[in-house]
């Protein structure tokens, strides 16, 4: 069984200051990992990936995160914020051995505030 | 550009009532999935297919279903609305192969049953 747990359900940081959201996953398998982002009133979009290759992810708007296996996390950074980052994001796991969408197992969101 | 386009954005219904949400890709994908996003819960997966004529239960199947005639289409529809499926629905799309997860999403459909 696969399970993603985000610690924050809001986080709140100032323009210009890092950004940390923090995801822990549970995967009987290698897993693949996730994070989607998603502005108000849009669907989500993919913001990286895991899977097996660099444990130090990179993804789009200057964000990153990192595979660490022995903590079982997946945290997401970014180290300065913008107004536009402000959004809600969802951490995703997948047992990467099913092979197929319906495996996936989504957190319930950390929503990210930036103050001005 | 290839999209994904969900209608209607908005939808108010009665209990008891059918109602169909459409969901159309110009992506070419073979794999569709509908999601409901409710508060607190993340997306949970309702039904999926991985062609024409495949359709598949997910864990939140019971009330719906979905139909696949083509490629670009799969309409999701709630037999005899209630009130516990007052939510926001997405419909995303992924082609076959990629690694899981990869998926590309409509922008909701939010239905309030009264």
């Amino acid at each position: 069984a696969q399970s993603v747990t985000q610690l924050d359900s809001h986080v709140s940081v100032s323009e210009g200051t890092p950004v940390l959201l923090r995801c822990n996953y549970s995967s009987s398998y290698s897993p693949s990992l996730f994070w989607y982002v998603q502005h108000p009133n849009k669907g989500l979009q993919l913001l990286l990936k895991y899977t097996s290759a660099a444990t130090l992810v990179k993804g789009i708007n200057g964000f990153e995160a990192e595979f660490k296996k022995s903590e079982t996390s997946f945290h997401l950074t970014k180290p300065s914020a913008h107004m536009s980052d402000a959004a809600e994001y969802f951490c995703v796991v997948s047992d990467r051995y099913r092979g197929s969408a319906r495996q996936l197992t989504f957190g319930s969101g950390t929503q990210l505030t930036v103050l001005p | 550009d290839a999209e994904i386009t969900q209608s209607p954005r908005h939808k108010i219904t009665e209990t008891g009532r059918q109602v169909t949400l459409a969901c159309h890709q110009t992506w070419n994908h073979n794999n569709m999935f509908w999601y409901r996003q409710d508060l607190g819960h993340g997306l949970r997966l309702i039904h999926y297919s991985y062609g024409v004529q495949d359709t598949n239960k997910g864990e939140v199947s019971d009330g719906y279903s979905v139909s696949r005639s083509n490629t670009e289409d799969l309409p999701l529809t709630l037999e005899s609305a209630a009130s516990s499926q007052t939510s926001v629905y997405f419909c995303a799309s992924s082609s076959a192969g990629v690694t899981a997860g990869e998926l590309f999403f409509g922008e909701g459909s939010r239905l309030t049953v009264l």
